[in-house]
């Protein structure tokens, strides 16, 4: 049973552009949410989070938007940039288990110039 | 260089062997995880410490996977018994607990092993 589920497998766009990202989760008692960006050959890295307590945090060019009554978050990405392009991963943490992260199955962005 | 890093980078062991990956976290993060990742997936929960106390276990890892955190420093993942399923990449990863419920996490890049 996948908890986090990220149904887009791959997203193209032209840079300059706008990048949605997609996620949705089944876990109830998820409450905060991460996303990170894989390039190839090195680990995830942090990008930003949410409380479910909000339902937007912006930093720079990076969105997250939660939608906590559809179980669905999205990362905004304006505008894209070649540099961008990258695997995306979707994490969900529980208030009575915050060490441990759920992950997606990640969703690869490809930037065209 | 201050992040986390993970020795060796690249293992090729025969079904059957042991092998021990480490990982050394970010100086003074409390925590520590453990994560496998195969081709098209997300990484998948292993284990995770608080200092040098392990907190949760996946069912995931089975009787032939142990981890150790001593003096809640460095970190070891031993396999023993290897099968060809084990083959993944194993992510460490840090965060700085303490007081903070919920912490980003820090990854090292990976340790990928290969079981023939």
């Amino acid at each position: 049973d996948q908890q986090v589920k990220q149904n887009s497998p791959s997203l193209s766009v032209q840079e300059g552009r706008i990048s949605i990202l997609n996620c949705d989760y089944t876990n109830s008692m998820f409450d905060y949410f991460l996303w990170y960006k894989k390039y190839p050959a090195e680990g995830p890295t942090f990008l930003i989070s949410i409380s479910s307590i909000k339902d937007k945090n912006e930093d720079g060019r990076f969105t997250v938007f939660l939608n906590k009554s559809a179980k669905h978050l999205s990362l905004h990405i304006v505008p894209s940039q070649p540099g961008d392009s990258a695997v995306y991963f979707c994490a969900a943490s529980e208030y009575t288990n915050a060490g441990k992260s759920t992950f997606g199955d990640g969703t690869t962005l490809t930037v065209k110039p | 260089d201050t992040g986390v890093s993970q020795n060796p980078r690249h293992k090729i062991t025969k079904r059957g062997q042991n092998v021990t990956f480490r990982c050394d976290p970010i100086s003074e993060h409390n925590r520590l995880y453990w994560y496998r990742q195969t081709l098209g997936q997300g990484p998948e929960f292993l284990t995770y410490f608080q200092n040098e106390a392990q907190l949760e276990k996946s069912r995931l890892l089975s009787d032939r996977f142990s981890a150790e955190r001593p003096k809640g420093s460095f970190s070891t993942l031993e396999i023993q018994r290897t099968e060809q399923g084990d083959s993944a990449m194993y992510l460490c990863a840090s965060s700085p607990g303490g007081g903070v419920l919920y912490n980003e996490q820090f990854f090292g890049p990976g340790t990928r092993l290969t079981v023939l």
